[in-house]
């Protein structure tokens, strides 16, 4: 079994100062971990992933998580917001195994508002 | 690069009629995913497959059947709709060949069901 915890639902910042949105998950299995972005009316893009290697993954837009397995985190930063980061996140957890059709598990989002 | 494609973007249709949407994935992908957003909701997962076999089933009704085709198409088969259903549907690709796959949404089909 698996599951995702956002801890928060909204998160508001001003533009140019960090970003912090916390995901802590729950897997059965060594879990491959995802962060997704969706922008209003819009489909899911992929923004990071963490898959076992290194433990602070960079994704695209300046953003990077870091996986944390004694605190089973994975919390997304970045360095300075910036307005086009307003979105909905979704941390996402999949099991890592060599089986066919893993299923992603959502956590609930969070939705970021940055401020001019 | 190629994306999910997914049809129809938008449809609408009544209480008790019939649905049916369409995904074709990445060229090369063998695996295909459908989910569910509810208006304000995460996206919940219904069912997968992989090389025309079902692989994985979620929170999918009774009311919806779904399969994948020789060309690695897909299609979600919804019947009886009720008001309920009325979400965004998202496909999803992944190349399992390849370790750690990550899945590649499409732009979803909004269905209102009126």
């Amino acid at each position: 079994a698996q599951s995702v915890t956002q801890l928060d639902s909204h998160v508001s910042v001003s533009e140019g100062t960090p970003v912090l949105l916390r995901c802590n998950y729950s897997s059965s299995y060594s879990p491959s971990l995802f962060w997704y972005v969706q922008h209003p009316n819009k489909g899911l893009q992929l923004l990071l992933k963490y898959t076992s290697a290194a433990t602070l993954v960079k994704g695209i837009n300046g953003f990077e998580a870091e996986f944390k397995k004694s605190e089973t985190s994975f919390h997304l930063t970045k360095p300075s917001a910036h307005m086009s980061d307003a979105a909905e996140y979704f941390c996402v957890v999949s099991p890592l195994g060599g089986n066919a059709g893993n299923m992603l598990t959502f956590g609930g989002g969070t939705r970021l508002m940055v401020k001019p | 690069a190629a994306g999910v494609i997914q049809s129809p973007r938008h449809l609408i249709k009544e209480k008790r009629e019939t649905a049916t949407l369409k995904c074709y994935p990445i060229p090369r992908h063998d695996t295909v995913y459908w989910y569910q957003q509810g208006p304000g909701q995460d996206p919940q997962f219904l069912i997968s497959f992989y090389e025309k076999m079902q692989s994985d089933k979620g929170s999918i009704p009774d009311r919806f059947s779904a399969q994948q085709f020789s060309d690695y198409h897909s299609e979600l088969n919804m019947s009886s709709l009720e008001l309920g259903d009325s979400a965004l549907y998202f496909c999803a690709s992944s190349q399992v060949a390849g370790k750690r796959h990550e899945q590649y949404f499409g732009p979803g089909t909004r269905l209102t069901v009126t």
